[in-house]
């Protein structure tokens, strides 16, 4: 069974950093592209970003280049997402998710991590 | 980057109706728009990718069809468990980007 499983949020204070991780099993990891995506409390879907199966090539959404950093872990099967700087509208649930075969669509998520961003 | 509406925002529907939901995008892109189902406190569940392919395991009342700048998402036959927001991404151009949602209740 492919499970996918974020840990490391919580509250920071704004200028503060966190890592994000997201430890999958249940399928070949390496095999995979893989996102993060979040979304604000009562709010729609944004992606954030993606990475290529080696971690040699990733992406961002324009507003967070140069504040999240996106890294994998094949041997020990885990996606990371590493947040600085971070800002009141970072609050969101965060999700990592996996790639249908580089479509670009995402099969399986995880159930979210909750992050928080206030003074 | 490639901006997505969706329509209605919003629908009342009941349960055996036929629903669709249209997804425009602000520029033409390949046939990389993709179909999810979210629920209250769940995390999205892909319905449908490549505008018309059915993810495994998802009933054949839904359906994705379009191709250029406009999609859409039909229920055939609306069940109690597809009350529901729904979201279209795009998956061609960086960064990718989903619509605002269409709620069905």
């Amino acid at each position: 069974e492919v499970q996918l499983v974020e840990s490391g949020g919580g509250l920071v204070q704004p200028g503060g950093s966190l890592r994000l991780s997201c430890a999958a099993s249940g399928f070949n990891f390496s095999d995979y592209w893989m996102h993060w995506v979040r979304q604000p409390p009562g709010k729609g879907l944004m992606w954030v970003s993606r990475i290529d199966v080696n971690g040699t090539s990733s992406v961002y959404a324009d507003s967070l280049k140069g504040r999240f950093a996106i890294s994998r872990d094949n041997t020990n099967n885990t996606l990371y997402l590493q947040m600085s700087n971070l800002r009141a509208d970072d609050t969101a649930v965060y999700y990592c998710a996996r790639d249908v075969r580089e479509v670009g669509a995402t099969d399986y998520w995880g159930q979210g991590t909750v992050v928080t961003v206030s003074s | 980057d490639i901006r997505m509406t969706q329509s209605p925002s919003s629908l009342s529907a009941s349960v055996g109706d036929r629903v669709t939901i249209t997804c425009r995008a602000s520029q033409t892109f390949g046939n990389f728009l993709n179909w999810y189902q979210q629920k209250p406190g769940n995390a999205p569940n892909l319905l449908v990718y490549a505008a018309s392919t059915l993810q495994s395991g998802v009933p054949s009342r839904f359906s994705g069809s379009g191709s250029g700048t406009n999609f859409t998402l039909t229920i055939s036959c609306l069940q109690p468990e597809d009350f529901a927001t729904y979201y279209c991404q795009q998956s061609s151009n960086i960064p990718f980007t989903f619509g605002p949602g269409t709620k069905i209740d």
